[in-house]
């Protein structure tokens, strides 16, 4: 099956750093989305970006399809944004998501 | 986005029982997931539930273990039977959204200790 590799595993910041989590995948996808998984456990959709950028707020996310990776953007990080951040991608015409390993983000006051 | 919500919220089972896991959305979908994330780990399908028809498991999963009921377009439960402390997991279902048939929105988990 497709594998799905994030990186940094870990991530420790001050409050008001920047930070860029990056995603690599091994095959062709139609569909990439990122989620944040707050200390409690929800998963929250934040973007569905199969390829291009798109900006929400602080995040945005860069999608380079033919080179197989996606990039998340945090600027003026807050203690909010703590948690852990998944990419999830499916095939073409496969619609069920193979979830990536997770960067664990901890944002200091 | 869907708002979906799962019970029990959390739970503590004993050893060789069941437990029953709720799902509902606020809205009529075609397919629901069921994800396991076990502790410190990522999300791992289990099946997708598609109303009128029998569950479809992704390998490493069976039915017996983890039988699946979609009774209308709106509901599902997931069962985890016959536990074992390998099954303290975060229990997750998941839907479409309506971004698209490609975007998927979470309940809030069902967290499961098994002592």
């Amino acid at each position: 099956g497709i594998q799905v590799e994030q990186s940094p595993p870990d991530l420790i910041l001050q409050e008001g750093a920047n930070s860029t989590l990056r995603c690599n995948f091994s095959d062709s996808v139609n569909n990439l989305q990122w989620f944040h998984q707050n200390p409690w456990g929800q998963l929250i959709n934040l973007f569905y970006i199969p390829s291009g950028t798109k900006q929400n707020g602080r995040l945005s996310a860069t999608t380079v399809a033919t080179e197989r990776y996606s990039l998340l953007y945090i600027s003026s990080s807050q203690t909010t944004d703590s948690g852990v951040y998944f990419c999830a991608v499916a095939r073409f015409g496969n619609e069920k998501l193979t979830f990536g390993t997770g960067t664990r983000l901890t944002i200091i006051p | 986005s869907a708002v979906i919500s799962q019970k029990p919220s959390r739970d503590i089972c004993q050893r060789g029982t069941s437990l029953t896991i709720q799902c509902q959305v606020d809205s009529q979908v075609t397919m629901m997931f069921w994800y396991r994330q076990q502790p410190g780990q990522s999300l791992t399908l289990i099946a997708t539930a598609n109303q009128g028809s029998e569950a479809t498991y992704e390998s490493g999963f069976v039915i017996d273990k983890f039988p699946i009921s979609r009774p209308n377009l709106t509901f599902s439960t997931l069962t985890v039977s016959n536990m074992s402390p390998e099954d303290s997991s975060i229990y997750l279902c998941s839907v479409p959204g309506a971004g698209g048939p490609l975007t998927q929105y979470f309940g809030p988990g069902t967290r499961l200790l098994v002592l």
